[in-house]
């Protein structure tokens, strides 16, 4: 079974851009889940989709929003871009939000310059 | 690419010897707890859980353990081997609705 995909590997974007990420998660997996991860704060929640609804919300301002379409496909995006927004973004999907056992993708490096 | 934090706690350690990795977590209330592994460039790969109504588990050549009277977490690996070099997390999670919180991360060095 193909693990959980993310596209693109590296982007490299300017302040004030804004930029879509997207996640293709395990097939059968219908929970989303988007992580920020920095050298600073780590790996920081961003926010969970479950059958296309968002479930939960972690603490990031509102530049930061995604989606889940109905194949479960989820995508993320990020408007006016800032130098802090620089990280690996990571996406996890699960077989449903009560089962913990989540499969990370390898993770969108973005560079913000 | 590299994904880890510049200054984790550092954990070095012979081959072969035992591991013991630490988390501290912050909810009383989290109710489940996992460990996971990153290697250089890939995303956290899942190692094993706990639930907060056990203190102890065991998976293939490690063992978590509970300690919620301090809230306390640990990751013990036998024998280590090169191939366990990575950062290790713990995360923590409350009960339905609520997100994982994942600890800092400890880099193990396995030494030949």
């Amino acid at each position: 079974k193909a693990g959980v995909t993310q596209t693109p590997r590296y982007l490299i974007k300017t302040r004030g851009q804004q930029v879509t990420l997207s996640c293709s998660p395990i097939s059968g997996h219908r929970s989303v889940s988007w992580y920020q991860q920095t050298p600073g704060q780590g790996l920081q929640f961003l926010f969970e989709y479950f059958s296309e609804t968002q479930r939960n919300k972690g603490n990031f301002p509102g530049r930061f929003s995604g989606r889940q379409f109905s194949n479960s496909r989820s995508e993320m995006n990020v408007s006016t871009l800032e130098l802090g927004d620089s990280a690996l973004y990571l996406c996890a999907s699960s077989y449903r939000t009560e089962t913990y056992e989540q499969y990370f993708g390898p993770g969108t490096r973005l560079t913000v310059t | 690419g590299e994904s880890v934090g510049l200054h984790l706690p550092t954990l070095s350690v012979q081959e072969g010897d035992n591991s013991i990795i630490n988390c501290a977590y912050s909810n009383s209330a989290s109710d489940y707890f996992i460990w996971y592994k990153q290697e250089s460039g890939k995303g956290p790969q899942f190692i094993i859980d706990i639930r907060s109504n056990m203190d102890k588990r065991q998976g293939q050549r490690v063992t978590v353990l509970l300690n919620k009277t301090v809230k306390h977490l640990s990751l013990q690996i036998a024998a280590t081997q090169p191939g366990d070099s990575a950062v290790y997390f713990c995360a923590e999670r409350g009960n339905y609705g609520q997100n994982f919180v994942f600890g800092p991360g400890t880099r193990l060095s396995v030494l030949p």
